[in-house]
């Protein structure tokens, strides 16, 4: 069965540069999470989409900015990397017409800052 | 406040104990989830319970919910070498996220 699909799987940025991270959902999902998970740390919510539209948002840096595209797919954009960016970020979907939300988690991507 | 909190923050067994794990939270819940995550990769679902169920079996898991309480447990049997890894629990509440608890480190030895 297909599952959620991330890239890149690890990405190494310096401090100030920008990131995108990719998420491509499972098909006929219609709602996409972002969560951050620190070195050591329980996975943080950031944004998520519901049919392309933003539909919560938690602890994001107004330095990261995310948008569901037509295909579903979407993207989580940073700018002006600090350090304490370095983490795993997880994408992950569901599909909101089911009666319970059980998320479906992609690998994640690990992006080290230097 | 931390939504989950899980206690013990870490376990260790021997194979073929069982396992057991309990969750905190704070606030109404639509349902609650587990996860298991192994070392710095993705995050494995392993079982979701819905606020109006008191206990779920799925294989050699067993979850229970105390809506009352706010809490949750996680029992794994006849534990496995590779059961090793870390167990989060997540309640999902008004919005749809997930909000995560500390995790519980579980090492089984051979």
């Amino acid at each position: 069965a297909a599952g959620v699909i991330q890239s890149p799987r690890h990405l190494i940025k310096e401090k100030r540069e920008t990131a995108t991270l990719k998420c491509y959902p499972i098909p006929r999902h219609d709602t996409v999470y972002w969560y951050q998970q620190g070195p050591g740390q329980d996975p943080q919510f950031l944004i998520s989409f519901y049919e392309k539209m933003q539909s919560d948002k938690g602890s994001i840096p107004d330095r990261f900015s995310a948008q569901q595209f037509s295909d579903y797919h979407s993207e989580l954009n940073m700018s002006s990397l600090e350090l304490g960016d370095s983490a795993l970020y997880f994408c992950a979907s569901t599909r909101l017409a089911l009666s319970y939300n059980e998320q479906f988690f992609g690998p994640g991507t690990r992006l080290t800052v230097l | 406040s931390q939504q989950g909190e899980e206690d013990p923050q870490a376990l260790s067994i021997q194979e073929g104990e069982n396992a057991t794990m309990n969750c905190s939270y704070k606030t109404s819940i639509n349902n609650l989830q587990w996860y298991r995550q192994n070392s710095g990769r993705g995050l494995v679902h392993l079982i979701l319970i819905r606020s109006n169920e008191r206990e779920k079996h799925s294989g050699r898991l067993r979850v229970t919910l105390d809506t009352s309480k706010k809490s949750s447990s996680l029992l794994i049997t006849a534990s496995r070498a590779a059961d090793t890894a870390s167990y989060f629990c997540a309640t999902e509440a008004a919005g749809n996220k997930l909000t995560f608890g500390g995790g519980t480190r579980v090492l089984v030895k051979p």
